[in-house]
C-alpha cells in the first residue's frame, strides 16, 4: 500500500460528460501529479501542484482541470469527454524529486 | 521519435534466469534515472533510483546508466515470478518536476 487513495477505482460515462478524480497523498506528502496512462501512450504527466499552488502543467487538455485543496487532497476534472479520454489516471505524491508513489488509479471508460 | 524508447516486450525467462531491460533517450539533460515497477492493475512503485552515470545495486536489481550512450538497464538476477509485472523507466533532468516515462517492458518469469 503506497498510502495514495484514489477514487473511483472504476468509472463508466458517456461522450460530452464531466468527471471528477479525487487523490488523497500520502500523509506530510505537499505535491501531488496527475499520469494519463492508456496502452498507446504509457504513462504522460498531466499536472503537479505543490502545497495548494500548480507547480508544473504537462500535456494536459484545455477540457481537463485540476486544483489541489487547503488539505491537500486533489481532484482531476475532465469535461467535454471523448472516447479518446477513456485511460487510467494515476495520482502520486511525493517528498523528494522522483520518488513518486503512486495510487491504484482510476479507469475511466467513455462509451 | 518519443524522448524514452521502450521495448515493450513481452519477455518471458525461466525462473532463475538473469533478465536485461533496457531504456535508450534523446535528451541529453536528464540527471536522474529510475525504475519502476507496475504489476497487473496497480500503480507503479519505485525500485531504483540513480543520478548520472555509474551501477546502483540492490540485492537482486542492478540499474546501469551510460550516459555518453544514453542509455539505462535494470538487471535482475535469479528471477523469479513474483518478478513477472510491466517494468517503466523514467528519468528528468532535476529542474522540471516531471517524470518522462518510457511505455514500459511487461515480463513473465515461468516455473
Amino acid at each position: 500500500d503506497s498510502g495514495v487513495t484514489q477514487t473511483p477505482k472504476h468509472l463508466i460515462t458517456a461522450t460530452g460528460q464531466r468527471v471528477t478524480l479525487r487523490c488523497s497523498p500520502r500523509s506530510g506528502d505537499l505535491s501531488v501529479y496527475w499520469y494519463q496512462q492508456s496502452l498507446d501512450q504509457g504513462l504522460q504527466f498531466l499536472i503537479q501542484y505543490y502545497n495548494g499552488e500548480e507547480r508544473a502543467k504537462g500535456n494536459i487538455l484545455e477540457r481537463f482541470s485540476a486544483q489541489q485543496f487547503p488539505d491537500l487532497h486533489s481532484e482531476l476534472n475532465l469535461s467535454s469527454l471523448e472516447l479518446g479520454d477513456s485511460a487510467l489516471y494515476f495520482c502520486a505524491s511525493s517528498v523528494v524529486h522522483g520518488e513518486l508513489f503512486f495510487g491504484e488509479g482510476s479507469r475511466l471508460t467513455v462509451l | 521519435q518519443k524522448e524514452v524508447e521502450q521495448d515493450p516486450g513481452p519477455l518471458s525467462v525461466p525462473e532463475g534466469a538473469i533478465v536485461s531491460l533496457n531504456c535508450t533517450y534523446s535528451n541529453s539533460a536528464f540527471q536522474y534515472f529510475m525504475w519502476y515497477r507496475q504489476y497487473s492493475r496497480k500503480g507503479p512503485e519505485l525500485l531504483m533510483y540513480t543520478y548520472s552515470s555509474g551501477n546502483k545495486e540492490d540485492g537482486r536489481f542492478t540499474a546501469q546508466v551510460d550516459k555518453s550512450s544514453k542509455y539505462i538497464s535494470l538487471f535482475i538476477r535469479d528471477s523469479q515470478p513474483s518478478d513477472s509485472a510491466t517494468y517503466l523507466c523514467a528519468m528528468s533532468d532535476g529542474t522540471a518536476s516531471k517524470l518522462t516515462f518510457g511505455t514500459g517492458t511487461r515480463l513473465q518469469v515461468t516455473l
